[in-house]
């Protein structure tokens, strides 16, 4: 039973446009979301965060929306850059309740050309 | 901030033989976790700490695993008569909660695992 689900393996963007990654989420308990990036023989690395208690966070060129009704969010990319090319988390925790350890998605590989 | 440390990088094993890997965490990090990684899939929880204490274990992590961290420092995971299901990537990440409840896991590098 995947709780937090990346439904798009992979993505290509050309470079100066928009790159929009998705998740959803099933789990109600989960109030807090994060974006993670992901070179190949790395760990992972942080990117942005949103609590549930907002809709938008943004950070330079990263922006991540919260639809908690929908139980989604995206993070936005803008403009894409060809460094941005890497795979993607999602990751999400339900810190409210003292469940702190994250619960991530599958991944997506956003491949941005030139 | 020296970041997130994690020795080995690479570990290849026979089935059957016992490792240990080790993560440093962020000096002011209380917080250490352990995730394994797949291909294919995202890091999955296995167990965390707060300072010396073992706080939470996933079911993924079988009597053959055993974590500590002894001081509130340094952990190692040790995985006991290694099983060709046990390669995966072994990641450590560490946090400090601050005021609020929310916050940021910060991750290492990895220790990749061969079991031939």
């Amino acid at each position: 039973d995947q709780q937090v689900k990346q439904n798009s393996p992979s993505l290509s963007v050309q470079e100066g446009r928009i790159s929009i990654l998705n998740c959803d989420y099933t789990n109600s308990m989960f109030d807090y979301f994060l974006w993670y990036k992901k070179y190949p023989a790395e760990g992972p690395t942080f990117l942005i965060s949103i609590s549930s208690i907002k809709d938008k966070n943004e950070d330079g060129r990263f922006t991540v929306f919260l639809n908690k009704s929908a139980k989604h969010l995206s993070l936005h990319i803008v403009p894409s850059q060809p460094g941005d090319s890497a795979v993607y988390f999602c990751a999400a925790s339900a810190s409210r309740s003292g469940n702190t350890p994250l619960v991530f998605g599958k991944g997506t590989r956003l491949s941005v050309i030139a | 901030d020296t970041g997130v440390s994690q020795d080995p990088r690479h570990k290849i094993t026979k089935r059957g033989q016992n490792v240990t890997f080790r993560c440093d965490p962020i000096s002011e990090h209380n917080r250490l976790y352990w995730y394994r990684q797949t291909l294919g899939q995202g890091p999955e929880f296995l167990t965390y700490f707060q300072n010396e204490a073992q706080l939470e274990k996933s079911r993924l992590l079988s009597d053959r695993f055993s974590a500590e961290r002894p001081k509130g420092s340094f952990s190692t995971l040790e995985i006991q008569r290694t099983e060709q299901g046990d390669s995966a990537m072994y990641l450590c990440a560490s946090s400090f909660p601050k005021s609020g409840m929310n916050y940021e896991q910060y991750f290492g590098p990895g220790t990749r695992l061969t079991v031939t």
